[in-house]
């Protein structure tokens, strides 16, 4: 595709309700990135996959949040039992190499916004 | 742990003002500093990358400047237009954890 896009755009949720947000990369891109965005903040680092393989979720909040790509292409991030505290943009991004290099530009998504009532 | 730090939080300039908007992190062990720009609703587009072997680099009327040793880099907005109103974000992108590292942002408003 042109571009990263995710889905959906807008999430509302009631607290304990389990979510699925979806990412799809830019074709043939290698490194895929999740990131949480609060109201004012900059965006912070969740977790990254090389192809099918996730090398690092060392930021991912709590063991309620669980991110997959199984075919190395589209990701699914998962919220269960979703609390307050999770409402924010997320987002995904994407670049061409692995690992992500000196000269790898990250490619962001339009994020979706989640709102826990 | 890498900081990035961004000031100010929010600028407001007339058009046609030159502006510098700067950037500081804490770890200097960086393969690189990213300079993005956030529309509201919207994801961020990246401006410029600078390596860190380089000094600068220049895109239109953006040129960002990285000073590793001092924790530093600058985005410099030539002749500011209302278009250009936007959050800035700077990041630094880490070796040791290949991570990018967010500031907060500045909030930009180019008065016409």
């Amino acid at each position: 595709g042109a571009g990263v896009s995710q889905s959906p755009r807008y999430k509302v949720a009631k607290r304990g309700q389990d979510v699925a947000l979806r990412c799809d990369p830019i074709s043939g891109h290698v490194s895929l990135f999740w990131y949480q965005q609060a109201l004012g903040q900059g965006p912070e680092f969740l977790t990254y996959f090389q192809n099918e393989a996730q090398l690092d979720k060392s930021g991912l909040p709590s063991d309620r949040f669980f991110a997959e790509r199984p075919e190395g292409s589209v990701s699914t991030l998962k919220i269960q039992r979703t609390q307050q505290e999770d409402s924010a943009v997320y987002l995904c991004a994407s670049t061409r190499l692995a690992g992500g290099t000196s000269t790898d530009t990250q490619y962001f998504g339009p994020g979706t916004r989640l709102t826990v009532l | 742990k890498q900081e990035v730090t961004q000031i100010p939080a929010a600028l407001s300039v007339p058009e046609g003002e030159n502006l510098v908007l700067n950037c500081s992190f804490t770890d200097s062990a960086i393969y690189n500093l990213q300079w993005f720009r956030q529309d509201p609703g919207k994801g961020l587009t990246s401006l410029l990358l600078i390596q860190s072997s380089q000094r600068e680099q220049t895109s239109g009327r953006l040129n960002a400047s990285l000073d590793k040793s001092s924790g530093r880099s600058t985005l410099y907005i030539a002749a500011s237009q209302p278009g250009d109103s936007a959050t800035y974000l700077c990041a630094a992108f880490s070796g040791s954890a290949r991570q990018l590292t967010f500031g907060s942002g500045t909030q930009l408003t180019v008065l016409p």
